[in-house]
């Protein structure tokens, strides 16, 4: 079993819905939570982290993490086209050692929106 | 934030050859990281790099497969050896922390 499981989609949405998208986690190491956004033939591009449970917003971008229930998510407002991408989950164990930096990625969600 | 280059961009090779991957960074990074991104996958780490000391590898993957070098503190290769069908992928240099990571583009390769 993967440590990271994150449903690949495809997800199809129109301009201006609500995206949730997800992950989950079996191991209760794993600290700290992040979000990346790729598009295609680029490298990955960090839009948000966190490290606590609860909600932390970023413009049109909300990034939840429930440690209790190991399930974290992203939401995205008011979709647009230029969202249409991959997105990947990212989490990193523990506060240091030999865990520091190292990121564990989900299968990432290939997300189209259409106009 | 952190800018990282990589070349070559992408490249196809022949069974069996090598291939290096240059990753230059903009800043000064204790650590420098490589992943690999199968076609359709995630990303899976490969090795951390540091500067003075031997590359740590990732479960699954080894040195002779994969070298690294980490000559300084902006700059680290990774080679792919005896490339077979089965190391195409994208390869992509990280530098960051635990609560922010930054990526090269990548490189794209394509073994024939």
């Amino acid at each position: 079993q993967k440590e990271v499981e994150q449903d690949p989609g495809p997800l199809s949405v129109p301009e201006g819905a609500i995206v949730s998208l997800n992950c989950t986690y079996s191991n209760s190491a794993f600290q700290y939570f992040m979000w990346y956004r790729q598009y295609s033939r680029k490298g990955p591009e960090l839009l948000m982290y966190t490290y606590s449970s609860g909600n932390k917003e970023d413009g049109r971008f909300t990034a939840q993490v429930d440690k209790s229930s190991k399930y974290i998510s992203l939401f995205i407002r008011d979709s647009q086209p230029s969202d249409s991408a991959t997105y990947l989950c990212a989490l990193v164990k523990g506060a240091g050692g030999t865990s520091y930096g190292k990121l564990t990625f989900g299968q990432g969600t290939i997300l189209t929106v259409h106009p | 934030s952190a800018v990282i280059s990589q070349k070559p961009s992408r490249d196809i090779c022949q069974r069996g050859t090598s291939l290096t991957i240059q990753c230059q960074v903009d800043s000064q990074v204790t650590m420098m990281f490589w992943y690999r991104q199968q076609p359709g996958q995630s990303l899976t780490l490969i090795a951390t790099a540091n500067q003075g000391s031997e590359a740590t590898y990732e479960s699954g993957f080894v040195i002779d497969k994969f070298p690294i070098s980490r000559p300084n503190l902006t700059f680290s290769t990774l080679t792919v050896s005896n490339m077979s069908p089965e190391d195409s992928s994208i390869y992509l240099c990280s530098v960051g922390g635990n609560t922010e990571a930054f990526f090269g583009q990548g490189t794209r390769l394509t073994v024939v």
